[in-house]
């Protein structure tokens, strides 16, 4: 059984660019959500996908903005990049008839210089 | 809204001792609560949960965790560390009630488990 799996691991990116995370949920699962941890941090809620929309937003500006795609998979954009975006970016998903166990993948490392 | 404070950020221990990690949260409902545990460069695994009924919880590697309503706490026990249990802890709330708040976790701001021999 596949757990969560996010893609790229790593990734570097320039002040001002763009980037776009991947995320496949765990077989059976449904809902999607997305958090960022900056180091020496707890994970930070950014938002929830659902039936491809989303369903909640934590404290995160525009820049960040996402999609899920019929087979529950999903994408994390963030437009014009600032160093502070810097971070471990970690999806999770569950099953939202079902919702109180939640898996998290290995996440993505974003460095933005 | 809820919040979570954890209580330490580092606990150094020897291996083979005790070690609780201290964790509180404050909300106006009733919340799931949970422990995940990070190793270096890695994402987060579920170590254990406490949705309802017994309120001691137990993983299958030996830690335990109570929850106690009266004071807010859902503090993390092992009776016995090994080196192995070096990692990152972070406690986790999320809202019981609001079906709509499925996958939403108000982490704490970690706690650095770190075991000498």
């Amino acid at each position: 059984d596949a757990g969560v799996t996010q893609s790229p691991t790593h990734l570097i990116k320039t002040r001002g660019q763009q980037v776009t995370l991947r995320c496949s949920p765990k077989s059976g699962h449904d809902t999607v959500s997305w958090y960022q941890q900056a180091l020496g941090q707890g994970p930070q809620f950014i938002f929830q996908y659902y039936e491809e929309e989303e369903r909640q937003r934590g404290n995160f500006p525009d820049r960040f903005s996402g999609h899920q795609f019929p087979n529950y998979s999903s994408e994390l954009n963030v437009n014009a990049l600032l160093l502070g975006d810097s971070a471990l970016y970690l999806c999770a998903s569950s099953l939202r008839s079902a919702g109180n166990t939640i898996y998290f993948g290995e996440g993505s490392w974003l460095t933005v210089v | 809204a809820q919040s979570v404070t954890q209580l330490d950020s580092q606990v150094p221990v020897f291996e083979e001792a005790p070690v609780e990690l201290r964790c509180n949260y404050s909300s106006s409902v009733s919340v799931y609560l949970f422990w995940y545990v990070q190793y270096p460069n890695q994402g987060l695994q579920l170590l254990l949960k406490y949705l309802s009924g017994s309120t001691l919880v137990k993983s299958i590697n030996g830690f335990e965790a109570e929850f106690n309503k009266s004071q807010t706490s859902f503090h993390l026990r092992k009776p016995s560390v090994h080196i192995s249990d070096t990692a990152e802890y972070f406690c986790a709330v999320s809202d019981q009630k609001d079906s709509s708040n499925t996958g939403k976790l108000i982490f704490g701001q970690g706690t650095t488990l770190q075991v000498k021999p």
